[in-house]
């Protein structure tokens, strides 16, 4: 079946050092997006890409950044993480139109120390 | 820009109790999309309901059913009969329709609503 993976589903870092977290999808969807939800501010919209060599900042993209060099992959790189980071991260995907249904990933908990 | 809100923070309820979750959206955008997503204690986000801005009308599968009122800008969800597994956070989310606008194709999220089904 297809599905959306993101890896890992938790992580542990230091403050500054460089974090990539992976999300991977098979249904072959042209577009996908990256989410951080915190207690308070619901689902945030950090990055999302139209297609390949396609990537667009979101509402909060700042210390964020991502590349999108295939269909499946949208791996998104926190440069040199901060105890603010500390989210869980959903990835998620949808099909050719830009309104088409958004599915999601499982996240990825992640905990700048 | 558009917005999405959901008043109701937290709702608790005994089983079998119908609750409904409230969602009012604010946009600019003639066309849009309605969403609502279901996000259980294990975390994942789960793809409820789509509905389009020129249908309106309701829908209902199984306990579930969805009132979408333009005149009032709210897209509200019901459970009927509500059950323990129901408990999670339900959010509600709005995309905008008009290719060229800003927010084109981008979900806005609410803040979502704790729903507790106590047996």
């Amino acid at each position: 079946d297809a599905e959306i993976t993101q890896s890992p589903r938790h992580k542990i870092t230091e403050t500054g050092r460089q974090v990539t977290l992976a999300c991977h999808q098979t249904w072959n969807h042209n577009n996908m997006f990256w989410y951080r939800q915190d207690l308070g501010h619901g689902l945030r919209l950090i990055h999302y890409s139209y297609g390949v060599q396609d990537t667009n900042k979101g509402e909060v993209s700042d210390g964020y950044s991502v590349s999108r060099s295939n269909t499946e992959d949208l791996p998104l790189t926190l440069e040199s993480a901060a105890s603010s980071q500390t989210s869980v991260y959903f990835c998620a995907s949808s099909g050719w139109s830009r309104t088409d249904t958004q599915y999601f990933g499982p996240g990825t908990r992640l905990t700048v120390l | 820009a558009q917005k999405v809100t959901q008043a109701q923070t937290e709702i608790s309820v005994v089983e079998k109790e119908d609750v409904t979750l409230d969602c009012v959206y604010e946009t600019r955008d003639t066309t849009y999309y309605l969403f609502w997503y279901k996000q259980p204690p294990s975390g994942e986000l789960v793809f409820l309901i789509r509905r389009n801005s020129f249908d309106e009308q309701n829908e209902i599968s199984g306990r579930y059913s969805w009132n979408f009122q333009k005149s009032t800008s709210s897209f509200n969800f019901t459970i009927t009969a509500s059950q323990v597994v129901d408990s999670a956070v339900y959010f509600c989310a709005l995309s905008a329709g008009n290719a060229g606008g800003t927010s084109y194709g981008k979900l806005t999220f609410g803040q979502g609503t704790i729903l507790t089904v106590h047996p």
